[in-house]
C-alpha cells in the first residue's frame, strides 16, 4: 500500500463547478498534513495546511479525518486558473518536514 | 526576501557520468531538503540537511549524496548516473526552530535532469 494515495484524475470540470479531491494515508502516527499545488513544469507551492477541525481559505476548504486517515480538499466556484495538479502531502511521525507526497490529482477547469 | 534558487535549470548527462546540482536556500532558512520527481509522480524525499549534516534520508542509494555549506546553501551529487535518474530535482528550504518544529517548505524551480 502506498503511503499516500490519491486519484490521479484528470478531473475535467466546467468553470464555476465545485470539485472535491480525496486522499488517504497509511501511517496513523503522521504529524501534519498539507495540500500543495503544482502547475505544469513548475515547482510545488503550499496551498494550505489541513487541520482536524477543518479549515477554509476563500474558495478552498480542507478537512482531515484522523480516524479514517483521510484528507480532503474542496474547491468551490472553480476558476480557469485553478487548473493544476493538487498534491496531498503528509509529514511523517517525528515531523521534520521529510514530507511524503501523493502522486497528485490533475484538475482541468474548462469554459 | 530572496527565494530558493537552483542551478542549472536543465542538464543532459550520459549514463555512468556524475552530476552536481546546486541550491541556495531562502533568506533566513537553515534547513534544505532535496526531492526527486519523476514524470507523472509526486516528489520523493531524497535527504535533508541541517547544520551541515544529513538529517534524514529517504529510500535512495548511496550514490546520491549531498552537502550543506555554512551559508545554508546545498549541493546534491549523483554518481554513476542511470537512465531512471532522469527527473526533476527539487530543492526546498525551511526554518527549523527547536528539535523538530519547521516552517512550511519553500521549493525552488528545480533542475530537470535527462540521462541518455
Amino acid at each position: 500500500r502506498k503511503e499516500v494515495e490519491q486519484d490521479p484524475g484528470p478531473f475535467n470540470v466546467p468553470e464555476g463547478a465545485t470539485v472535491a479531491f480525496n486522499c488517504t494515508y497509511s501511517n496513523s502516527a503522521s504529524q501534519s498534513f498539507f495540500w500543495y499545488r503544482q502547475d505544469c513544469r513548475k515547482e510545488p507551492k503550499l496551498l494550505m495546511s489541513v487541520y482536524s477541525s477543518g479549515n477554509e481559505d476563500g474558495r478552498f476548504t480542507a478537512q482531515l479525518n484522523r480516524a479514517s486517515q483521510y484528507i480532503s480538499l474542496l474547491i468551490r466556484d472553480s476558476k480557469l486558473s485553478d487548473s493544476a495538479t493538487y498534491l496531498c502531502v503528509v509529514n511523517p511521525p517525528g515531523g521534520g518536514n521529510k514530507l511524503t507526497f501523493g502522486t497528485g490529482t490533475q484538475l482541468k477547469v474548462e469554459l | 526576501e530572496t527565494g530558493v534558487t537552483q542551478s542549472p535549470t536543465h542538464l543532459i548527462k550520459t549514463r555512468g557520468q556524475q552530476v552536481t546540482l546546486r541550491c541556495s536556500s531562502q533568506s533566513g532558512h537553515n534547513t534544505v531538503s532535496w526531492y526527486q520527481q519523476a514524470l507523472g509522480q509526486g516528489p520523493q524525499f531524497i535527504f535533508q540537511y541541517y547544520r551541515e549534516e544529513e538529517n534524514g534520508r529517504g529510500n535512495f542509494p548511496p550514490r546520491f549524496s549531498g552537502l550543506q555549506f555554512p551559508n545554508y546553501s546545498s549541493e546534491l551529487n549523483v554518481n554513476a548516473l542511470e537512465l531512471d535518474d532522469s527527473a526533476l530535482y527539487l530543492c526546498a528550504s525551511s526554518s527549523r526552530q527547536g528539535s523538530t518544529a519547521n516552517s512550511p517548505l519553500h521549493f525552488g524551480n528545480g533542475t530537470r535532469l535527462t540521462v541518455t
